[in-house]
């Protein structure tokens, strides 16, 4: 089946600092791709939709110059946590739709990503 | 937007007892409802969904009913066993539009010996 990897799966940084979390379709072309946000014992919690070619689509109340993607290829979209302060640590995790799920309804998410800034 | 709530938010059960986890959503477009458990650090798996055209859909111990006059779905988990254990998360799509799936906030489902 399709599979969605995430990189790194751990990552901790002290503040001030920038991080970048690589989510990559293995086996299947993904022009769209989410980015969630979850926070402990929470939901979770939509960010962006990154989309290949364009800009990204934000979420209201998220930062788009404080949390930049880039879709770059129809593969990969990259998060880039800018300037990480402790309230940035969460588990995030991205995810793609399917060949047949265009109309959203096959998600393959990635395994995460758990920051951690100090 | 769409909002979906989601009950319990905990929910612990003994080893063989069901499990009910109930969800409302506020988007009538809404037509798409998954279900994911997602266990400690680990990814959201899917584990069933129904589409609004139908009202029940069972896999083994697993089954959803959806009630859309009233916005209602459930999931139920029959003879529970421990590594039943988990956050389930329902979630509510339209298909229609950009795709987007909502969460619920979520239900930590302890099965208990």
């Amino acid at each position: 089946g399709a599979v969605v990897s995430q990189h790194p799966s751990r990552v901790i940084c002290k503040s001030g600092t920038s991080v970048k979390i690589e989510c990559r379709s293995l086996d299947f072309q993904a022009t769209t791709m989410f980015w969630y946000r979850q926070f402990p014992k929470k939901s979770l919690m939509l960010m962006a939709t990154s989309n290949e070619g364009s800009k990204a689509t934000y979420e209201q109340g998220v930062e788009k110059d404080k949390f930049l993607i880039n879709h770059a290829s129809l593969t990969l979209s990259t998060l880039t946590v800018t300037s990480a302060h402790p309230e940035d640590s969460s588990f995030y995790i991205c995810s793609a739709p399917g060949l047949a799920g265009l109309s959203g309804e096959t998600q393959y998410f990635g395994p995460g990503t758990r920051l951690l800034v100090l | 937007g769409e909002n979906v709530e989601q009950h319990p938010s905990t929910l612990s059960v003994q080893e063989g007892d069901s499990a009910v986890i109930k969800c409302t959503y506020s988007d009538s477009a809404s037509n798409y409802f998954p279900w994911y458990k997602q266990e400690l650090g680990k990814r959201p798996q899917l584990i069933i969904d129904i589409r609004s055209n139908v009202g029940e859909k069972k896999d083994q111990r697993i089954a959803v009913t959806l009630n859309k006059t009233a916005k209602h779905f459930s999931l139920h988990i029959t003879e529970t066993q421990p590594e039943d254990s988990a956050v389930y998360f329902c979630a509510a799509l339209n298909t229609g539009t950009a795709s987007k799936l909502t969460f619920g906030t979520g239900t930590r489902l302890q099965v208990t010996l």
